[in-house]
C-alpha cells in the first residue's frame, strides 16, 4: 500500500505571495491532518479534514486554509506569505473513523519564504 | 492551557545501552498519548501509544510508561541501536475521536557506536 505523498517536496516563495501544497493520503483513509514544523515551535496542528469537511482546527491565522476533495486528497493554501511561514509542512492521514486512529505522516513540503 | 514538553533536548546513549526519553504534559483530561520518531528528512513515524487507563505498554524493544499522578510519560528503548538515532516526540490527543494532536518540542537521541 502506497504511503502518504506530498507535493512539492521543496518550495521557495517570496513574501506576499501565496502557495498551495498538496497531500495524497493512504488509499482508504478519509482523514487528513496538516501540521507546521519549525525548529522554534516544533510540530503545530493546523487543521484536519474528514470527508471533505474541516473537522478540527488549530490556532493559526485565516491566511492558512485547506480543503479536501471527494477522493480524500487535500490541499493547504497559505496566502500573503510571511517570513515566519518558512517551515516544514506535514500532512498525516488516518482512517478517521470513531475512536483513536493511528496517523501516517508524509515526508513533508519544505517551504522557504524569502 | 495545554502543553506537552520534553525534559531534555538532546540525549546521547552508547550503542547497546537502554535509552529513556521523558515527557511532561499538563492536560489531565488527555486520554491518549503517542510517541513518534522522526528521522532526518522524513515525517514522524508512529512508535507506540498508550491510553490513560493504562500505566505501561510494551512493544518491540520499546516500552511506554505513563504516570498520571505527576503527568509524566516516558519512552524506554532497549538495546539502543544506531538506527534509533532520531528525534522523538511525545504527543497527546486533545479531543477524543479526532486527530488534533499536540506535540512536544522533541528530544534528539544520538547513539554512539
Amino acid at each position: 500500500k502506497a504511503g502518504v505523498t506530498q507535493t512539492p517536496r521543496y518550495l521557495i516563495k517570496t513574501r506576499g505571495q501565496q502557495v498551495t501544497l498538496s497531500c495524497s493520503p493512504i488509499s482508504g483513509h478519509r482523514s487528513v491532518s496538516w501540521y507546521q514544523q519549525t525548529p522554534g515551535q516544533g510540530l503545530q496542528f493546523l487543521f484536519e479534514y474528514f470527508s471533505e469537511t474541516q473537522r478540527n482546527k488549530g490556532n493559526f491565522p485565516g491566511r492558512f486554509s485547506g480543503r479536501q476533495f471527494s477522493n480524500s486528497r487535500s490541499e493547504m493554501n497559505v496566502s500573503t506569505l510571511e517570513l515566519g511561514d518558512s517551515a516544514l509542512y506535514l500532512c498525516a492521514s488516518s482512517s478517521g473513523t470513531s475512536g483513536i486512529n493511528e496517523q501516517y505522516f508524509g515526508p513533508g513540503t519544505r517551504l522557504t519564504v524569502t | 492551557g495545554e502543553s506537552v514538553g520534553l525534559h531534555l533536548p538532546t540525549l546521547s546513549v552508547q550503542e547497546g545501552d537502554n535509552s529513556i526519553i521523558n515527557c511532561a504534559y499538563s492536560n489531565s483530561a488527555s486520554d491518549y498519548f503517542i510517541w513518534y520518531k522522526q528521522e532526518s528528512g522524513k515525517g514522524p513515524q508512529f512508535i507506540i501509544d498508550i491510553r490513560s487507563n493504562m500505566d505501561k505498554r510494551q512493544g518491540q524493544r520499546v516500552t511506554v510508561l505513563l504516570n498520571k499522578t505527576v503527568k509524566h510519560l516516558s519512552l524506554q528503548i532497549a538495546a539502543t541501536q544506531p538506527g534509533d538515532s532520531a528525534v522523538y516526540f511525545c504527543a497527546e490527543l486533545a479531543a477524543r475521536g479526532y486527530q488534533k494532536v499536540t506535540f512536544g518540542t522533541g528530544t534528539k537521541l544520538q547513539v554512539i557506536p
